[in-house]
């Protein structure tokens, strides 16, 4: 069974671009989660999504930050202005239900290097 | 969420099993236990969580103290694939949704 994708896995841009970074959830799946991974703070959670309807962006660092999700089967992480000091790796996960018991299952992350 | 310590590295030899440790000392009662493991470059990957009971999978064995302020991750035969960053995670069973990733054990298995 597919997992979850991110694309790309790796962007450099330089400061100032639009950085938009994509991810499929697992088929069925109807929570879906961005989280962002740095050496200084670990993995710390963006945004969620249930059923395509944002939940919680209190994660969000800065209005540059946005995320939608269109359908049950894309979602996009957007940053504009990009800054260096949003250089990290970004996950996507998704899982099925909202039940504490459910486990979320990670894509392979977008390495993103801003200049 | 109840916050996680575990030890930052560990040892072990290839074929031992691999016993990774975790407390939880302010652990609610309707909150889960979660592992998952961190291979470099990738994404964390699931591998098993418990609420009361010792649970078992493909993977690995997770054995959750009665008085559930601790746990143990048992990865029973460990082979050079199972190097990773392994962490320890308690979650809630309703409301926030929140997995709150602590720094993990990064465990090194040695040939």
């Amino acid at each position: 069974d597919a997992g979850v994708i991110q694309s790309p896995r790796h962007e450099v841009t330089e400061m100032g671009q639009e950085v938009t970074l994509r991810c499929k959830p697992i088929s069925g799946h109807d929570y879906l989660f961005w989280y962002r991974q740095t050496m200084m703070r670990g993995l710390e959670l963006l945004i969620y999504f249930n059923n395509n309807v944002p939940i919680d962006d209190s994660g969000m660092p800065e209005d540059r930050f946005s995320a939608k999700m269109p359908n049950a089967s894309f979602s996009t992480l957007k940053i504009q202005p990009s800054e260096p000091r949003d250089s990290a790796v970004y996950f996507c996960a998704s899982s099925v239900g909202d039940e504490g018991n459910q486990p979320q299952h990670f894509g392979d992350g977008t390495r993103l290097s801003i200049l | 969420d109840a916050k996680t310590t575990q030890p930052p590295s560990m040892d072990c030899a290839e074929g031992r099993a691999a016993n990774l440790p975790c407390n939880h000392s302010t652990i609610s009662g309707n909150e889960y236990v979660y592992w998952y493991r961190q291979i470099h470059s990738q994404g964390p990957q699931y591998i098993i969580h418990g609420l009361k009971n010792n649970e078992t999978n493909e993977m690995a064995s997770l054995i959750i103290t009665e008085d559930r302020k601790s746990s143990t991750l048992i990865l029973p035969h460990a082979t050079l694939r199972d190097t990773a960053v392994y962490y320890c995670i308690v979650r809630s069973f309703s409301g926030t949704y929140k997995y709150i990733f602590g720094t993990g054990t990064r465990l090194k298995v040695l040939a």
